[in-house]
């Protein structure tokens, strides 16, 4: 069955240096992935989309790499702030067909310590 | 842009009730809707998916039957939870997709709570 893992445990890390967070998935070939930042209580923000035939993608402060031979997709946040402090979820999608599905990893929780 | 919002943002309701949950895109039009769950500590779930002017979509084990959804026009889904029990208390969560991209963008979320 498909599998998508993320982190499982919590990631620790100080202001300014660059946390990575990993989604590994099985089972699967995705047509592009996708990063969301969630609060607690809150609704997923879209962060960024990558699709199969990209390598990386940059936004500000953020890059995405998507590996489709390892099956594995890395998240950077270069020069942490505390506001980065959140849950982040990788979610894989199969380039729409007739319906756009996003399957969800269970998310990392990130603490960006001052 | 492309902003969702959801009403209400959390709801408690007797056990047997229904509820009814709003999905609106505000800014653009929404050609599929997404019905989500997620349980504390716990990654979304997709429910069902929603196209304006057709039936709804659900995944494995989503009774069709209680979780009643709505696509009446191309900028509100509304998902109802009929006879509401204890352990359909949950957060849910909508998403929307505006014409021919792949961006899912998602609404606040309604906790509800089911006494």
């Amino acid at each position: 069955s498909q599998k998508i893992e993320q982190n499982s445990e919590a990631l620790n890390i100080q202001e300014g240096k660059t946390a990575t967070l990993t989604c590994n998935y099985t089972n699967y070939s995705p047509a592009y992935l996708q990063w969301y930042r969630q609060d607690p209580g809150r609704g997923p923000v879209f962060l960024l989309l990558i699709r199969e035939n990209e390598k990386e993608k940059r936004k500000e402060r953020l890059k995405v790499t998507f590996d489709t031979t390892l099956k594995q997709s890395l998240f950077h946040i270069t020069a942490s702030q505390p506001a980065d402090s959140a849950t982040y979820l990788c979610a894989l999608g199969d380039g729409g067909g007739a319906t756009n599905k996003l399957i969800f990893g269970t998310g990392t929780l990130l603490a960006v310590q001052p | 842009g492309a902003v969702v919002s959801q009403h209400p943002s959390w709801v408690i309701c007797k056990s047997g009730t229904s509820v009814k949950i709003e999905c609106r895109s505000l800014d653009f039009q929404a050609t599929t809707m997404f019905w989500y769950r997620q349980f504390p500590k716990q990654s979304l779930m997709l429910m069902a998916t929603s196209n304006e002017g057709s039936k709804a979509t659900y995944e494995q084990g989503v009774e069709k039957d209680k979780f009643l959804i709505n696509h009446a026009s191309l900028t509100l889904s509304t998902l109802t939870v009929t006879s509401a029990h204890p352990e359909d208390s949950s957060f849910y969560i909508c998403s929307a997709i505006a014409g021919h991209t792949d961006t899912q963008y998602f609404g606040p979320g309604t906790r509800l709570t089911v006494l």
